[in-house]
């Protein structure tokens, strides 16, 4: 089976320092991998995606994210972090086989000013 | 067009009542989906619909009863809900193309039981 954790349930950041959530997975294959930024009461958006080749792939809103398979990590990081960042973050999984997507328990993140 | 459409944006509803939540996209895709999330805590499958068919059913209880009848549109049937049944519900949709898809979200039907 599948699973995701996020290690962080909260991170406070300052506005224009850098972030990294975690995100660790277990899948028996290669996996398929997201993040997601939801802000209070709104679906979710897509941020970025792993699915083959160039282990650091870039998203939009300035994030990036580096699969690491010998860690099974997917952690995701911006260089400098703007208020409109906060959010819940979740990192996902998807197997080849199906279309089932399994969430983390997602990260807050918090920007003071 | 990207977007997936979710009416109503929030719904209250009693727990004798029936209710349906409608999710709409022109994006050509054949899965779709309903989620359930509660606050704070991570978005649950539901159901999964490929090619207008039940594919997944996450052992809801039947009180939540899907349907999909066009590969644009996808119902979710809610009768004699309980007030646990209270959260954000989620309609996604994607390509049916194996693994190697992302999922469009919706921006969610507020749900509240009384």
């Amino acid at each position: 089976a599948q699973s995701v954790t996020q290690p962080d349930i909260h991170i406070t950041v300052s506005e224009g320092a850098s972030l990294e959530l975690r995100c660790n997975y277990s899948y028996g294959a290669t996996p398929y991998l997201f993040w997601y930024v939801q802000s209070p009461g709104q679906g979710l958006q897509l941020l970025l995606k792993y699915f083959s080749g160039d282990t650091l792939v870039q998203g939009i809103k300035g994030f990036e994210a580096e699969f690491k398979r010998s860690q099974s990590s997917f952690n995701l990081r911006k260089p400098s972090v703007h208020w409109s960042d906060a959010a819940e973050y979740f990192c996902a999984v998807q197997g080849a086989a199906g279309n089932k997507l399994t969430f983390g328990g997602g990260t807050r993140v918090l920007v003071k000013p | 067009d990207t977007e997936v459409t979710q009416t109503p944006k929030h719904l209250v509803m009693g727990m004798t009542n029936k209710k349906s939540l409608k999710c709409e996209q022109h994006m050509g895709h054949r899965a779709m989906y309903w989620y359930k999330q509660k606050a704070k805590k991570p978005p649950e499958l539901m159901f999964v619909y490929s090619y207008e068919k039940l594919s997944i059913n996450e052992s809801v209880p039947s009180r939540f009863s899907p349907e999909c009848p066009n590969s644009s549109l996808l119902n979710l049937h809610l009768h004699a809900l309980q007030p646990e049944d209270s959260a954000l519900y989620l309609c996604a949709s994607s390509q049916q193309d194996g693994g190697s898809t992302e999922a469009f979200f919706g921006q969610g039907t507020r749900l509240t039981v009384v």
